[in-house]
Formats: structure tokens, C-alpha cells, sequence
């Protein structure tokens, strides 16, 4: 089944560690998108790629990290920077960056610091 | 610099009224794509929609229909006949048809529609 995959569903962080969020997709997309979800406040982008090797910051990226060595994965990294990680975290593909595109969504990770 | 706006947080209607979800959105670009997405509890966004801006005709599926206005920067959804399946947060987004090919979906706040049985 094509799709995007996100993994873990649901992740525990201690403060003062650094977390990678998993982010797999196959539907040969060339654009990838990392957004954080908060009660009221809807999604905000932390990340964006265009293409392999290649990534932009989004409005919110201070205190995370991203890579994007493959076309099928971009991998999102919590830091110790980002002051509060907890939130709803969603990753996206759409076709090769273009507009006219719809955004297909993973079905989330929720972080928690504890 | 583009952006969205929800204004209605949070709607509850009973089963089998018709409710119309709000979207305003700002953009300098004259291309641009405009998008509905359903939020069910599961948390996975499944698209519902997608507009261009040169065509403001409106568009009906099933009890879902979406109303285009470039003149009031609007593109409001109306669910009619609602059920209780309809309970979830919706949200509208934009994206930018932008010469250089860097594109994103900006998105708005959500609206949380509440269907009581």
C-alpha cells in the first residue's frame, strides 16, 4: 500500500535528550514536509524539502533538525534546544513540490517530555 | 504574507443540521491553491478538497460543497445534513504557486465541529 509511514506513535523524551522522529514514504514524492500540531494553534511548519539533499526552514525550525540523504525518508530530530517539544508532530509529501498538489499526511507521532 | 484564518474555534450542531465552515485567506500571488482537510480523532489529516485560483466555480460531493469567493478572499465548506461521522477538526490551507518552485501549505488554526447524535 502506498502511503507514509510515521514512526513511533507515541514517544517519551527526558529532557536534555535529543529525539529522531521517522518519517517514510512511497509514493515516489519528490517534496517531504515536517509540521508540529499544538491545541488551538493548528499546524506549523518546521521543515520543508524539496528535493534529496536539499531542506529549508519552516516558520518554527529553532530547536529541531532534519536530513534528507533518501527521496523516501526525512527523518525530523528534537533537540535539547527546543524548550517544549511536546506537542503533535505530522509528516507530509505532495508531488514534486508543485502547488497544485494535495499534501498526503502520515498518521503522526505524539511526543511527550517526561 | 500569506495566511489563514479560521475564526470559528469550535461549533456543535445536532445531527441532520446543515453547518458552513468558515476559511479566510491572504495572499499577494495571483496563483494559488487552496485546500480542505478533515482531522478525525485517529490525528492523520485526509484531504477533502483542492482549488485553484482561476476557478471560482463552486464544487458539491455528496452532503460536502465548498464555496469559492476571490472577492472576499473566502472558501467556506458546508456540510449538510450533518452526522455524527462528521465530528472532527478541519482545517483550510493554502499554497503559493511561486516561480522559484519552493512551495508549502500554510494552514489555519482548525475549526472543531462537534455533531451531536
Amino acid at each position: 500500500d502506498g502511503g507514509i509511514t510515521q514512526s513511533p506513535k507515541y514517544l517519551f523524551r527526558k529532557e536534555g535528550q535529543n529525539v529522531t522522529l521517522s518519517c517514510e514514504q512511497n509514493l515516489n514524492h519528490d517534496a517531504m514536509y515536517w509540521y508540529r500540531q499544538d491545541p488551538g494553534q493548528g499546524l506549523r511548519l518546521i521543515y520543508y524539502s524539496q528535493i534529496v539533499n536539499d531542506f529549508q526552514k519552516g516558520d518554527i525550525a529553532e530547536g529541531y533538525s532534519v536530513s534528507r540523504e533518501k527521496k523516501e525518508s526525512f527523518p525530523l530530530t528534537v533537540t535539547s534546544a527546543q524548550k517544549n517539544p511536546t506537542a503533535f508532530y505530522l509528516c507530509a509529501s505532495s508531488m514534486s513540490g508543485t502547488a497544485h498538489t494535495e499534501a498526503f499526511f502520515g498518521q503522526g507521532t505524539r511526543l511527550t517530555v517526561v | 504574507a500569506q495566511k489563514v484564518t479560521q475564526a470559528q474555534t469550535e461549533i456543535s450542531v445536532v445531527e441532520k443540521e446543515d453547518v458552513t465552515l468558515d476559511c479566510v485567506y491572504e495572499t499577494r500571488d495571483t496563483t494559488y491553491y487552496l485546500f480542505w482537510y478533515k482531522q478525525p480523532p485517529s490525528g492523520e489529516l485526509v484531504f477533502l478538497i483542492r482549488r485553484n485560483s482561476f476557478d471560482e466555480q463552486n464544487e458539491i460531493s455528496g452532503r460536502y460543497s465548498w464555496n469559492f469567493q476571490k472577492s472576499t478572499s473566502s472558501f467556506n465548506f458546508t456540510i449538510t445534513a450533518s452526522q455524527v461521522v462528521d465530528s472532527a477538526v478541519y482545517f483550510c490551507a493554502l499554497s503559493e504557486g511561486r516561480a522559484s518552485g519552493t512551495y508549502k501549505y500554510i494552514f489555519g488554526t482548525g475549526t472543531r465541529l462537534k455533531v451531536l447524535a
